[in-house]
C-alpha cells in the first residue's frame, strides 16, 4: 500500500493563481481531511469529508474549496492564491471520524509558497 | 471555540536527560492523541488514550491522560538524538473534529 499519496510536494504560485493539491489514498478509508501548518500554530483543519459526496468546514476553510467524488481522492482547490496561503498542507485520512478512536495517517505534505 | 495549548514551544535537552510536554484542553476531550514529526516530515501517530486517568507506556516514552481528561502528557526518559522532532498533542472533541496543539519542538544536543 502507499498510503496516502500528495502531489506536488512543492508549488510556487503568485497572488490570484488558482492550483489543485491533489490527495488519495489506498486504505480504503472513509474520512480524510486537509490541513495547514504554519509556524507556531500547529495543524489547523481546512476540510474534511466522511465519505464520498460528503464535505464539510473544518477550522480555516476560506479560501479554499474540496470536493469527494471517490473514496479515494479528496483534492483542495485554492479559488484565488493570497500570500497568506503560504503554508504546509497535509492531507489525512483515518477509517473512522477524527473524533472516534482511529489513528490518522498523514500525507508527505505540499509545501506552496504563493507570491 | 475548543482550543489545544501544549507547552512549552521549544526544548532543548542534552542527550540522556529527561523531556515532559503537557497539553491543556478547554473543553473535556472524548480522546488524546499523540503525534512525532520528524523536521521536514509529516506527522505520525504514536499512541491514542481514551480513558480517564490512563497511562500508556511506549519503551522510554510514558503517556498520562488526565482525571477530568482535559489534559495529557508525554514524557520521554533519558533522550536519544533519534527523539528529535516536535510532537503533538491532538483531542477529540467531537465526531468528526480533532484538535491539534501548537506542538512542542525537542532538539537533542549529543
Amino acid at each position: 500500500n502507499a498510503g496516502v499519496t500528495q502531489t506536488p510536494k512543492f508549488q510556487v504560485l503568485k497572488t490570484g493563481q488558482s492550483m489543485t493539491l491533489q490527495c488519495a489514498q489506498d486504505m480504503n478509508h472513509e474520512y480524510m481531511s486537509w490541513y495547514r501548518q504554519d509556524p507556531g500554530m500547529g495543524l489547523r483543519l481546512i476540510h474534511y469529508s466522511v465519505g464520498a459526496g460528503i464535505t464539510d468546514q473544518g477550522e480555516v476553510p476560506n479560501g479554499y474549496n474540496v470536493s469527494r467524488s471517490t473514496t479515494e481522492d479528496f483534492p483542495l482547490r485554492l479559488l484565488s492564491a493570497a500570500p497568506s496561503q503560504t503554508s504546509v498542507y497535509f492531507c489525512a485520512s483515518s477509517s473512522q471520524g477524527a473524533g472516534g478512536t482511529d489513528t490518522q495517517y498523514f500525507g508527505p505534505g505540499t509545501r506552496l509558497t504563493v507570491l | 471555540g475548543q482550543q489545544v495549548m501544549q507547552i512549552p514551544q521549544y526544548q532543548h535537552v542534552q542527550e540522556g536527560e529527561d523531556f515532559t510536554t503537557y497539553c491543556n484542553s478547554s473543553t473535556t476531550l472524548s480522546n488524546i492523541q499523540w503525534y512525532k514529526q520528524r523536521p521536514g516530515g509529516h506527522p505520525v501517530f504514536l499512541i491514542q488514550l481514551v480513558k480517564s486517568g490512563e497511562v500508556k507506556k511506549q519503551k522510554r516514552l510514558t503517556f498520562q491522560f488526565g482525571e477530568a481528561k482535559k489534559n495529557s502528557s508525554l514524557h520521554i526518559t533519558a533522550t536519544q538524538t533519534t527523539d528529535v522532532g516536535t510532537y503533538f498533542c491532538a483531542g477529540g472533541g467531537g465526531a468528526n473534529n480533532l484538535f491539534f496543539g501548537t506542538g512542542t519542538r525537542l532538539t537533542v544536543i549529543p
